[in-house]
């Protein structure tokens, strides 16, 4: 089974729509991650957790919401999705212990028409 | 503002040869190093991490660290067409928080 799990795989959806990208791990590492991923610009940060009372925005957080429901489970929402959030979503994780090492989810691929 | 550079490629080396990508990284106390290989459409896989100036092998992947230079590079031997993909370097400072780069993408010419 996979270490860290991303639901849905594949997403489509309209301009307004509210969509939550969730994320589960089993690794039992503290810290949890979402990137977004587009061609030509790489990996960018949107929000990270170092547990879950601890919440941070990142790099591109504007338009994003999340909500760390477990140490397991982290979840990013776009409260109203545009075009321009179409993007590979990556959740990652990461051991407190082992120095900034991260590993990723499968991702999800979302589509906003 | 840190940066992490690449050569976005694409790189084109025959089966069988040596693979060298190169990364240079912007913020001086950048503390850990790691190279991230990433299929189409795929995630990012960790295939090597680096946290001393050196070299460090595992298997056909060597990676080397200069920190004065600011420059990390993984050299990949022996070169096959699976390991056609694109290469990720990231950086940390501590933090948790990774720097990337936007990848070099690599082709084994069979």
């Amino acid at each position: 089974d996979a270490d860290v799990t991303q639901t849905p795989r594949n997403r489509i959806t309209k301009t307004g729509k509210r969509i939550m990208l969730e994320c589960s791990q089993t690794k039992g590492h503290d810290r949890m991650y979402w990137y977004r991923q587009d061609p030509g610009l790489g990996l960018r940060l949107i929000y990270y957790s170092f547990d879950v009372k601890d919440i941070n925005k990142g790099e591109i957080s504007d338009g994003y919401s999340v909500s760390r429901q477990a140490q397991a489970k982290f979840s990013l929402s776009l409260e109203s999705a545009i075009p321009n959030q179409t993007a590979l979503y990556f959740c990652a994780t990461s051991d407190l212990n082992v120095q900034d090492t991260q590993y990723f989810g499968p991702g999800t691929r979302l589509t906003v028409l | 503002q840190k940066e992490v550079e690449q050569n976005s490629g694409p790189l084109s080396v025959p089966e069988g040869a040596i693979a060298s990508l190169n990364c240079t990284y912007s913020d001086r106390v950048s503390q850990s190093f790691f190279w991230y290989r990433q299929y189409s459409g795929k995630s990012p896989e960790l295939i090597m991490s680096i946290y001393s100036n050196g070299d460090k092998e595992d298997g056909r992947f060597t990676a080397q660290l200069n920190k004065a230079s600011q420059y990390v590079s993984l050299l990949i031997r022996d070169s096959q067409p699976s390991d056609s993909a694109t290469y990720l370097c990231a950086v940390g400072a501590g933090s948790y928080q990774l720097t990337f780069g936007k990848g070099t993408k690599l082709s084994v010419i069979p």
